[in-house]
């Protein structure tokens, strides 16, 4: 079946040590984004890639990065993760952008423990 | 962005029909109606979206009101593996930002056996 898959599911780093969480899909989507969602809290945008121009969310901390060097892979990088960064990633990928009907395919998404 | 108003919690038994709410009285002509859940411990999954008329597919139905301020997530029968977080989200049809999805705080749909 056609998905969106995040590896690893689970991820532990320390506080301040760069960690890197990966998507890849399979539905052969222009658009892949990725949001963050702490705990007890809705998901929020941090930013996207239609194909492989980048848009990054004007509050999104810099502290967080992120690559896409296909169309079937997006990479998430916090250099420094911090306390607060622990949180569920979630990645998404949608066919086109800004289509007001376009459905977002979410991942299963990583939850993020900073030690 | 036109904000949605959704009930914190609900609960519903095994096979019943559930009506989830949502509010949007900003609601401008051009905005999408977009429901979507998020199962525990998954990412949120697609329901349904509408723009006036009601709406069904195989997952529920959506009901929009005549003066779209409000609308009803129909899921005709409940099941325990409906247990849920709902989101209804407003999408500008021909806005700058309808690429994203801005979820509001949802509301958790608790299903007894």
């Amino acid at each position: 079946d056609a998905m969106v898959i995040q590896n690893p599911r689970y991820q532990v780093t320390q506080f301040g040590k760069p960690v890197t969480l990966s998507c890849s899909q399979t539905l052969n989507h222009n658009v892949m984004y990725w949001y963050q969602q702490k705990s007890s809290q809705a998901p929020k945008l941090l930013f996207h890639y239609y194909d492989k121009d980048f848009n990054n969310e004007a509050d999104t901390p810099d502290n967080f990065q992120s690559r896409r060097p296909n169309t079937s892979f997006c990479f998430l990088d916090i250099r420094s993760p911090g306390l607060g960064d622990a949180a569920m990633y979630l990645c998404a990928t949608s066919k086109e952008q800004g289509a007001h009907a376009d459905t977002q395919y979410f991942g299963p998404g990583t939850r993020l423990t900073v030690l | 962005d036109a904000k949605t108003t959704q009930p914190n919690s609900m609960e519903s038994n095994e096979e019943e029909p559930v009506h989830l709410p949502c509010n949007h009285s900003t609601i401008s002509g051009t905005d999408y109606i977009h429901w979507y859940r998020q199962l525990p411990s998954q990412g949120p999954e697609y329901v349904i979206h509408g723009l006036t008329s009601n709406v069904n597919n195989r997952m529920a139905s959506l009901a929009i009101a005549e003066d779209r301020k409000s609308s009803t997530l129909i899921l005709h029968r409940a099941t325990l593996r409906d247990a849920a977080v709902y989101y209804c989200i407003l999408r500008d049809r021909g806005g700058g930002s309808n690429y994203k999805l801005t979820f509001g705080k949802g509301t958790l749909l608790t299903v007894n056996p």
